[in-house]
């Protein structure tokens, strides 16, 4: 069964203070995804990689770093946390179809629930 | 701008009723429309929509997407409880991303 794991189901941390999200799919897939979902507002891309090594901002990108070192990892870096990044954090991957070249579906982890304090 | 909206933003029905939800976007180079569901946890993937396949069904779900309006529904029949959720609606424009909408929050009532 595909499988996208995150590091942690809740986490409680201070303004300031500097936060690793971890995600890990054993799909051998190209592409990872960092989405932060808030109410109203539906799910906001902030980074996506689609190779080793490889990233690109998404749509709100401030205050938020990624690192992709192993194709099977993706990991969320708040550098300097604030009260404004309390949301829930999703990881997502997914891969190229050969045939068509179209991103196929996206599979999600089961979020992180961040508040910062 | 990629945008993609979803409506309406909460939905409650009887168990039994019928509800379509809405899901209209402007994206450039449009690839695939994708739904999903979300209860309390992950989004778990519905159906992909593209060019050569606009419609799906899967039980008491269905899709079409509407490229001359560039939009899609999603129907449900015979709605259950079970079928409370979120539903999410997601573009895929070029390669890589995917767009999504706020989403519909349907809440089925016994």
């Amino acid at each position: 069964d595909v499988k996208v794991t995150q590091s942690s189901r809740y986490l409680v941390k201070r303004t300031g203070e500097k936060v690793f999200l971890e995600c890990v799919q054993d799909m051998d897939h190209e592409n990872m995804f960092w989405y932060r979902q808030d109410p109203g507002l539906g799910l906001r891309l902030i980074y996506f990689s689609y190779d080793v090594k490889m990233k690109e901002k998404g749509d709100i990108p401030e205050g938020y770093s990624v690192s992709r070192e192993k194709k099977e990892r993706f990991s969320l870096i708040l550098e300097s946390a604030s009260t404004n990044q309390t949301s829930m954090y999703l990881c997502a991957s997914s891969r190229l179809s050969g045939g068509t070249g179209l991103n196929t579906e996206a599979f999600f982890g089961q979020g992180t629930r961040l508040t910062v304090v | 701008e990629d945008k993609v909206v979803q409506s309406p933003l909460s939905l409650v029905v009887h168990e039994g009723d019928t509800v379509t939800l809405n899901c209209s976007y402007e994206v450039t180079n449009f690839r695939s429309l994708l739904w999903y569901k979300q209860e309390k946890k992950a989004p778990t993937f519905l159906f992909m929509l593209t060019s050569s396949g606009i419609e799906k069904k899967s039980g008491r779900l269905s899709s079409i997407l509407d490229k001359k309006e560039l939009s899609s529904i999603l129907n449900i029949t015979a709605t259950q409880t079970g079928d409370s959720a979120i539903y999410l609606c997601a573009v895929v424009p070029g390669t890589y991303k995917y767009i999504f909408g706020t989403g519909t929050r349907l809440k089925v009532l016994a």
